[in-house]
């Protein structure tokens, strides 16, 4: 079956290290978004791809950073320079531009990181 | 600028209960499309339903059904006859705006269902 896997599901790291989260997807996508999630609250983008080798940043991109290099493949490194990292982490994908814009987004299962 | 308000934080019921979950959306764009996900306590998002703005009839799936009103700028969700299964996390979303490429999310409605 196809869908996105995130890895891993739980991660704990120490403060001032940074840390990269891994989001796979054989849906065939173009596009592929990070979103970060606190409790009680709604999704937060922080980048966004819509093709290889080129991403936007989203809404909260500081201290963040990605790569494109795969279709497949959107991995999601959280610097030393963000300063509230402790989230939980969801990855998703869609069918890209122009002819698809009513395609919803498929997400996987997220990674809670939690910064001490 | 686009935006989604879920004014409803938390609703409970108890099971059996119809519920509807309110979604209000800002969009000047008459080009969009709307969305409803659910998350259950597991965290995954699951893609429920999607219209667009050139379609206003309404929807309904099981016990699910969806209300779209364009003159209130609305796209609420219903349960009806509500089960302890469907207690989670609700989004609405809109794709449109300048940038077409974007999901704007609402902050959820948290349902909590009963027995």
């Amino acid at each position: 079956d196809g869908g996105i896997t995130q890895s891993p599901k739980y991660l704990f790291r120490k403060e001032g290290q940074n840390v990269t989260l891994s989001c796979e997807q054989n849906l065939n996508h173009d596009a592929m978004y990070w979103y970060r999630q606190d409790p009680g609250q709604g999704l937060r983008l922080i980048y966004y791809s819509q093709i290889v080798n080129d991403f936007q940043k989203g809404d909260i991109a500081e201290g963040y950073s990605v790569s494109r290099e795969k279709k497949e493949s959107f991995p999601l490194t959280v610097t030393s320079a963000q300063k509230n990292p402790t989230a939980f982490y969801l990855c998703a994908s869609s069918l890209g531009p122009p002819s698809s814009y009513n395609s919803p987004l498929h997400f996987g299962n997220g990674t809670r990181l939690t910064v001490t | 600028a686009q935006k989604v308000t879920q004014a409803q934080t938390e609703i409970s019921v108890v099971e059996k209960e119809d519920v509807t979950l309110d979604c209000v959306y800002e969009t000047r764009d008459t080009t969009y499309y709307l969305f409803w996900y659910k998350q259950p306590p597991s965290g995954e998002l699951v893609f429920l339903i999607r219209r667009n703005s050139f379609d206003e009839q309404n929807e309904i799936s099981g016990r699910y059904s969806w209300n779209f009103q364009k003159s209130t700028s609305s796209f609420n969700f219903t349960i009806t006859a509500s089960q302890v299964v469907d207690s989670a996390v609700y989004f609405c979303a809109l794709r449109g705006g300048d940038n077409f490429n974007k999901f704007y999310f609402g902050s959820g409605t948290k349902l909590n269902v009963k027995p």
